[in-house]
Formats: C-alpha cells, sequence, structure tokens
C-alpha cells in the first residue's frame, strides 16, 4: 500500500506562512493528494485536496510539481489555533485513503 | 448541526464482552467508514460502505462485524473484544469519495481490560 513521508514536527510563529511538505515517490496516474487537519480528541477535518499544480481554498493551498513525487500544504498566517496534526494522503484509485503518522505542528505565539 | 454523530463517546468492555458502536450520518452521504486510531498513529480503515446495501473490508478487519443498516446508519461491532481492540474509533461519511473529502466523528475512546 503507498504511503506518504512527511516531517513528523514542526514548529513555527503566529502570523507566519507555513509550509509542510510531503513525499509520495510512488504515486499511481490516478491518486490524488488530500490534507487533513485534526485537533487533540477530535476526528480528522478535511483540509484540501489536488491532482496537479495549484489549488486553493479559504483555508489553505496545495502545489503539486509536474513530476507529482511530492506535495507542499501552505498555511497562510497561522495563529495558535492552528496547531493540529496534519496528515498527507494518496487517495487511491478505490477511493481508499492510506494514512501515515502526520506532521504535528506548533504554533508558537 | 449536521455531521456525523458516535455513540458511545467512552466505553470500557472486560475481554471477550461484546458492543456495537453506532454511527449516524444526516448529511445524506452514500459511502460510510469506520477506522481505528492507535496512539500516536495515522488511522487505519476496518469496514467501509461504499453505498446502502454494501459493505467491503478494510485494512484491519479482523475481528469486527458491520451493518448499514440504511442510508444513514452504519454500525461497528466487536463480538468479542480483546485488549488489541483498545483504540479510538472514528466514523466517517461522504457523498462522492471521488470529488469531496470525509466528513468525520468525535469518536469513541474504547478500552479494553
Amino acid at each position: 500500500l503507498a504511503k506518504t513521508t512527511q516531517p513528523i514536527s514542526m514548529d513555527s510563529y503566529e502570523g507566519q506562512e507555513v509550509n509542510i511538505t510531503c513525499s509520495h515517490n510512488n504515486i499511481a496516474t490516478n491518486d490524488y493528494i488530500t490534507w487533513y487537519q485534526q485537533f487533540p480528541s477530535q476526528g480528522p477535518r478535511f483540509i484540501i485536496q489536488g491532482y496537479k499544480t495549484k489549488v486553493t481554498n479559504e483555508v489553505a493551498s496545495l502545489f503539486i510539481p509536474a513530476d507529482r513525487k511530492s506535495s507542499t500544504l501552505s498555511l497562510p498566517r497561522v495563529s495558535l489555533s492552528d496547531t493540529a496534526v496534519y496528515y498527507c494522503l494518496q487517495r487511491q484509485s478505490n477511493y481508499q485513503l492510506i494514512w501515515g503518522a502526520g506532521t504535528k505542528l506548533i504554533i508558537k505565539p | 448541526n449536521a455531521g456525523v454523530t458516535q455513540t458511545p463517546k467512552f466505553q470500557v468492555l472486560k475481554t471477550g464482552q461484546s458492543m456495537t458502536l453506532q454511527c449516524a450520518q444526516d448529511m445524506n452521504h452514500n459511502s460510510m467508514y469506520w477506522y481505528r486510531q492507535d496512539p500516536g498513529m495515522g488511522l487505519r480503515l476496518i469496514y467501509y460502505s461504499a453505498s446502502e446495501g454494501t459493505t467491503d473490508k478494510g485494512e484491519v478487519p479482523n475481528g469486527y462485524n458491520v451493518s448499514r443498516l440504511n442510508k444513514r446508519e452504519f454500525s461497528l461491532r466487536l463480538e468479542s473484544a480483546a485488549p488489541s481492540q483498545t483504540s479510538v474509533y472514528f466514523c466517517a461519511s461522504t457523498f462522492d469519495p471521488g470529488n469531496y473529502g470525509y466528513t468525520f466523528g468525535s469518536g469513541t475512546r474504547l478500552t479494553v481490560v
């Protein structure tokens, strides 16, 4: 089963832009990249999904280069409430999601 | 509020006991999923139901059974609980897994002693 690789943890400060990079060397042609956010004691929350190039919504941007072997989630002007675990996932052609351990993002004042 | 509702939120079982975790969504979603999450790890898919009337095994189905009762409800049953099933269980749903993200419930924290 294809699994992504991302940093275990990251720190940043309020007001900064945070970029979390994910590696997915074995991504298949029909796979999409999906990002979720999870707060302690809560279920994950969908953030953004893309296939290639750039996708932007009201929460984040997702950059996927042409070779699709990596992707970067960009969170603009983070706040303390953005402290959470962020998961980068490959959505496979059978629509199943393969979850790794995620990136624990800590935002400091 | 619209969303995915899981009951109970907490449960302690003795080894060998059985129980059913309930999940209901009111968003008219077609697909529903059961995941478990162990400490410090990502989620693992137990079972899913792509549409009403169908269920399929996920990555870790052993020791579990599911029922898609109707379009809204998807239950997970542990017939004979084991300590290895101590985990947080999440139910999720989506209208169309090809085009939409999943909506998750708040989880059931299960401890088997």
